[in-house]
């Protein structure tokens, strides 16, 4: 069955430390993972996207990691700010019959605290 | 430019009533999507349109979820008959081509409530 799974489902943080999310997969066939940071009442919004070759990419104080052979991606975030209290959504992209199939992670939810 | 947009952003409803939910995608793109996202699940897919072909239906719950995109442009999502068990968020995306490398941009969402 193809899953996302992230972890932890919720994470509270001091303002300017850093924190890592996690999120393993079993999707098939893999053609792409995305980050999305999910603010309340908004749409997600998409951080990074890492295809099968990557192994790392940033987005200014966020770094998405993938190792494609076990499965596992995490998204860490530096020196964080107030405004990154959002939820962050891993999504893995299945290219099937003919289009970009999400399959998408619960998310974590991260509060920062000043 | 303008984004993806969506109404209602709040509805609530009986339980018994049908709903519409419209989704107005980014201009030239020619996919899009429905998601449904529950209290602390993540994104549910809906069903997929891709220019004139036909929609990919096949997330969809039950008959009660039908959706319609006229002239390859506007989407309404319809449910009939609303059960308690279907309130949710419900999202659209669109994307200028459903080819892997394409970003899916995402609406606000309507919260749907059914009491």
């Amino acid at each position: 069955k193809n899953q996302v799974e992230q972890s932890p489902q919720s994470l509270i943080i001091l303002e300017g430390k850093n924190c890592t999310l996690q999120c393993n997969y079993t999707v098939s066939p893999f053609s792409n993972l995305r980050w999305y940071k999910q603010d309340t009442g908004r749409g997600p919004v998409s951080l990074t996207i890492m295809t099968f070759s990557e192994n790392t990419k940033s987005n200014g104080r966020y770094t998405a990691t993938l190792d494609a052979d076990t499965k596992q991606s995490s998204l860490h975030i530096t020196a964080s700010q107030l405004s990154d209290s959002a939820s962050y959504i891993c999504v893995v992209t299945m290219f099937s019959g003919g289009y970009n199939k999400l399959i998408f992670g619960a998310g974590t939810r991260l509060a920062v605290h000043p | 430019g303008a984004g993806v947009s969506q109404s209602p952003s709040n509805k609530v409803t009986e339980k018994g009533k049908d709903v519409e939910l419209r989704c107005d995608p980014i201009s030239g793109h020619t996919a899009l999507y429905w998601y449904r996202q529950s209290l602390g699940q993540g994104l549910e897919f809906l069903i997929y349109f891709q220019g004139n072909s036909a929609p990919d239906k096949s997330g969809l719950p039950s008959d009660r979820f039908s959706a319609e995109r006229t002239g390859g442009s506007v989407s309404t999502l319809t449910i009939q008959r609303t059960q308690q068990e279907d309130s949710a968020v419900y999202l659209c995306a669109s994307s200028l081509s459903p080819g892997f490398s394409y970003e899916q941009y995402f609406g606000p969402g309507t919260r749907l409530t059914v009491t």
